[in-house]
């Protein structure tokens, strides 16, 4: 089955250390996405990527960081400066050239 | 003012109600207007998705859009608890890369 995979589902961070975030995708979109999901605030996006190599800083990229070497691949690293990163964290996929993106079933991350 | 705006509900109907979710919006560029549903900390699911004006129909579902008036709803005919969800409004513009502006949501409840 086609689809997006987030791993893992639920995560525990103690100040000061950094995570990463898996996600991959096998519907051969060129395009990633990844978004933060906080209560009363809706998506806001934290980082893109329209093709192998290359990503762009979304709305609140400060406190993150990506890598794209693989088409299917889009990992999310949560650094120690990311000031607030208790939230659901979702990743999503399109074809180049529509918005139609589709998304992975998120994972929670929790700072203790 | 938030580019698109949401209802947070809840929403609470009985079984086989009719519902009503709408999303306002500021941006006229948006031409591209999509409806996912988000279960409890599951990721959003995209249920139907239009371009430009008009309407669409998938089964119990209808989207409309209404561009002179910045407004678009989804219906649900029959609802069924397994209904009850959050559902998010999404919309883009029609320009290189495709950014969505998200709704923050509406939390619908359907009793049985």
């Amino acid at each position: 089955d086609g689809g997006i995979t987030q791993s893992p589902k639920y995560l525990f961070r103690k100040e000061g250390q950094n995570v990463t975030l898996s996600c991959e995708q096998n519907l051969n979109h060129d395009a990633m996405y990844w978004y933060r999901q906080d209560p009363g605030q809706g998506l806001r996006l934290i980082y893109y990527s329209q093709i192998v190599n290359d990503f762009q800083k979304g709305d609140i990229a400060e406190g993150y960081s990506v890598s794209r070497e693989k088409k299917e691949s889009f990992p999310l690293t949560v650094t120690s400066a990311q000031k607030n990163p208790t939230a659901f964290y979702l990743c999503a996929s399109s074809m180049l050239g529509t918005p139609i993106q589709y998304f992975g079933p998120g994972t929670r991350l929790t700072v203790l | 003012q938030k580019e698109v705006e949401q209802d947070p509900g809840p929403l609470s109907v009985p079984e086989g109600a009719i519902v009503s979710l709408n999303c306002t919006y500021s941006n006229s560029a948006f031409q591209y207007f999509m409806w996912y549903r988000q279960y409890s900390r599951k990721g959003p699911e995209l249920l139907m998705y239009t371009y430009s004006s008009g309407n669409k129909e998938d089964g119990r579902f209808t989207a409309q859009v209404d561009k002179s008036s910045k407004y678009i709803s989804l219906f649900i005919r029959d609802s069924q608890p397994s209904d009850s969800a959050t559902y998010l409004c999404a919309m883009s513009t029609f320009t290189g890369f495709q950014k969505l502006v998200f709704g923050t949501g509406t939390r619908l409840l359907v009793s049985p």
